[in-house]
């Protein structure tokens, strides 16, 4: 089946700092892959859809500057969390669409801003 | 906007009993929905999917049904085991492949 895998699968960092996540489609084309935050015992939240050559399109209240989505190839996407704080600590989650309008799940990155 | 409803928030079964979490839908275009199993830390794994043409799909323990007509689609767990317990999410997907969520059903097996 499709593989996506997402790095880091883990980051700590100090209060202030911007921490890049990758997100890569390692066995097929996605042009489109969505972003996700989860924090403990909740649903998945859709952030953003990032579609390869254009705009991410952020969900109401996700903010652009804040959280950058860069989808520069068709098997890449990264979701930069700048100037991060502890209450942008969770679990980050992206997934790309297969052909069929499926959607793969990346492992997951756990973040924690001190 | 739209929005997909879970029920229960919780359940717990016996051992070797069944298990029946149910969602409605508020988009009557969607015509995708997909259950997820998700274990603490990890991706949501996708476990059985439904379209709209279809009113019940079924894969060994698992099954799923769909009423359209009434935007109500359900996860069927027969003969559960102490693996099954996870988080389960249900999902409908909207015709710019969003997926919208519910809330997740925590599923506890008792030994």
């Amino acid at each position: 089946g499709a593989v996506v895998s997402q790095h880091p699968s883990r980051v700590i960092c100090k209060s202030g700092t911007s921490v890049k996540i990758e997100c890569r489609s390692l066995d097929f084309q996605a042009t489109t892959m969505f972003w996700y935050r989860q924090f403990p015992k909740q649903s998945l939240m859709l952030m953003a859809t990032s579609n390869e050559g254009s705009k991410a399109t952020y969900e109401q209240g996700v903010e652009k500057d804040k959280f950058l989505i860069n989808h520069a190839s068709l098997t890449l996407s990264t979701l930069t969390v700048t100037s991060a704080h502890p209450e942008d600590s969770s679990f980050y989650i992206c997934s790309a669409r297969g052909g069929h309008g499926e959607q793969f799940f990346g492992p997951g990155t756990r973040l924690t801003v001190l | 906007g739209e929005n997909v409803e879970q029920h229960p928030s919780t359940l717990s079964v016996q051992e070797g009993d069944s298990a029946v979490i149910k969602c409605t839908y508020s988009d009557s275009a969607s015509n995708y929905f997909p259950w997820y199993k998700q274990e603490l830390g990890k991706r949501p794994q996708l476990i059985i999917d439904i379209r709209s043409n279809v009113g019940e799909k079924k894969d060994q323990r698992i099954a799923v049904t769909l009423n359209k007509t009434a935007k109500h689609f359900s996860l069927h767990i027969t003969e559960t085991q102490p693996e099954d317990s996870a988080v389960y999410f249900c999902a409908a997907r909207l015709s710019n492949y969003q997926l919208i969520w519910g809330a997740g059903t925590k599923l506890i097996i008792k030994p």
